[in-house]
């Protein structure tokens, strides 16, 4: 079964320091996402990346977020000087796995900003 | 409004026995996706169930039903024969539009299912 794969697990930051997650997610899928639940919340959509460009984004990807294709399969998402609410689970997700109608998600990259 | 709404915060269930956990949804789209992700303490997000607005049949994956009633925009999950490995945080979420690769999810609180030995 095709998997997503986020690093790192868990990441743990300095507020004001950059950090930059990062995902391979399931081949042949020109769509590509990130989420983010903080601890106990619901899940929430940050931005979809189409074809090496960003297609949506969320009120919540402000300007100290970014999402970039390093190479031909990984993604990252870049936040560039962390907040204490910036703590959360980041999921990367594609479709495929299950189905193209189906998002396939990571395992997650806990976020935790002290 | 919410588009996805989950009343049940929690709910407990005998192992064995089998439970419902509800999910309401409310769009104008006439082409839209129901989902079901378990998330167990771990962490991770694990697909359970799709349903899709034009699926005239419920949705089974093994254990796990779809209970589709369009015109109640209701979504609810059914889990038979619960087990203790059942126990987690159960999402209902939804896509708007006919493609899942073009459209985002949209995702509920959540419901902390408890199977009780």
């Amino acid at each position: 079964e095709p998997e997503v794969t986020q690093t790192p697990s868990h990441q743990v930051t300095q507020m004001g320091q950059e950090v930059i997650l990062r995902c391979v997610p399931i081949s042949n899928h020109l769509y590509f996402y990130w989420y983010r639940q903080i601890l106990g919340q619901k899940v929430e959509f940050l931005v979809s990346f189409y074809n090496n460009e960003i297609s949506e984004k969320s009120e919540i990807f402000d300007d100290q977020f970014s999402v970039e294709r390093p190479d031909g399969s990984n993604f990252t998402l870049k936040i560039r000087s962390t907040k204490l609410e910036d703590s959360a689970m980041y999921f990367c997700a594609s479709p495929g796995g299950h189905g193209a109608n189906v998002l396939t998600f990571g395992a997650g990259s806990r976020l935790t900003v002290l | 409004a919410q588009k996805i709404t989950q009343t049940q915060p929690g709910m407990f269930v005998q192992e064995k026995e089998a439970v419902t956990l509800d999910c309401t949804y409310d769009t104008s789209d006439p082409s839209y996706g129901l989902f079901w992700y378990k998330q167990p303490s771990s962490g991770e997000m694990i697909f359970l169930i799709y349903q899709g607005s034009y699926d005239q049949q419920n949705a089974t994956e093994g254990r796990y039903s779809l209970n589709f009633q369009k015109a109640r925009k209701s979504a609810n999950l059914v889990i038979s024969a619960s087990q203790l490995g059942d126990s987690a945080m159960y999402f209902c979420a939804m896509r708007e539009g006919r493609e899942t690769g073009a459209n985002n999810l949209f995702f509920g609180t959540g419901t902390r299912l408890t199977v009780i030995p």
